[in-house]
């Protein structure tokens, strides 16, 4: 399964969009892109995937670029509770690794 | 909707002594998995099975011994607990039926003195 590459940490006003990108430039045509956050403390939380098209659900919305090397997770109005560990992965439906790595971290800022 | 429960939530244990972590899930997923979260490494895939009786190896399975002889149970043992063992274990389980979507549980803190 293909490796993500994510920014260590970022910042966020609350309120404002959150936009956190991912890179995984080696992905092939069968992997999805998949979006985790993890709360201090807490297991990962699911928040949406992709394939090629841009998704949303009542989490967030996910952008993919149409060569399919990176993606972006949008949390249109950041709360302080969205502070947490974003993992971006991805993961074939025939694959069982799924691998996480560094994450993200996203701190809301009041 | 219970989902997936993990117990104990907390655990300390001696060095060389076997602790059993317990894993249950509610909604009949075939695949079930154990990872580690170590400070500094993020979550390392331990064992993971593709139904009852089917178990597979992971990144890090050293150490530990798996089974699985129902669908919605996935304990992991460790048969003796070293100090490096001490870690946050979550459990978590896949569904096919909504994309591939994989649940965890809360995790079992366990301290190895």
């Amino acid at each position: 399964d293909a490796k993500t590459t994510q920014p260590p940490s970022m910042d966020c006003a609350e309120g404002r969009a959150a936009n956190l990108p991912c890179n995984h430039s080696t992905i092939s045509g069968n992997e999805y892109v998949y979006w985790y956050r993890q709360i201090h403390s807490q297991g990962p939380q699911y928040i949406i995937h992709g394939l090629k098209n841009n998704e949303t659900n009542e989490m967030a919305s996910l952008i993919i670029t149409e060569d399919r090397k990176s993606s972006t997770l949008i949390l249109p109005h950041a709360t302080l509770r969205d502070t947490a560990v974003y993992y971006c992965i991805v993961l074939s439906l025939q694959g069982n690794m799924l691998t996480f790595g560094g994450g993200t971290r996203l701190m809301v800022k009041p | 909707d219970a989902g997936i429960t993990q117990s104990p939530r907390y655990k300390i244990t001696e060095t060389g002594r076997q602790v059993t972590l317990m894993c249950h899930q509610t909604w009949s997923h075939s695949y079930m998995f154990w990872y580690r979260q170590d400070l500094g490494h993020g979550l390392r895939l331990i064992y993971y099975s593709a139904a009852a009786d089917i178990t597979d190896k992971g990144e890090v399975p050293d150490g530990y011994v798996v089974s699985r002889s129902k669908t919605e149970n996935f304990p992991l043992t460790l048969e003796s607990a070293t100090r490096s063992q001490t870690s946050v274990y979550f459990c978590a389980s896949r569904d096919r039926a909504s994309g591939n979507t994989i649940y965890f549980g809360e995790g079992s803190w366990l301290t190895v003195v």
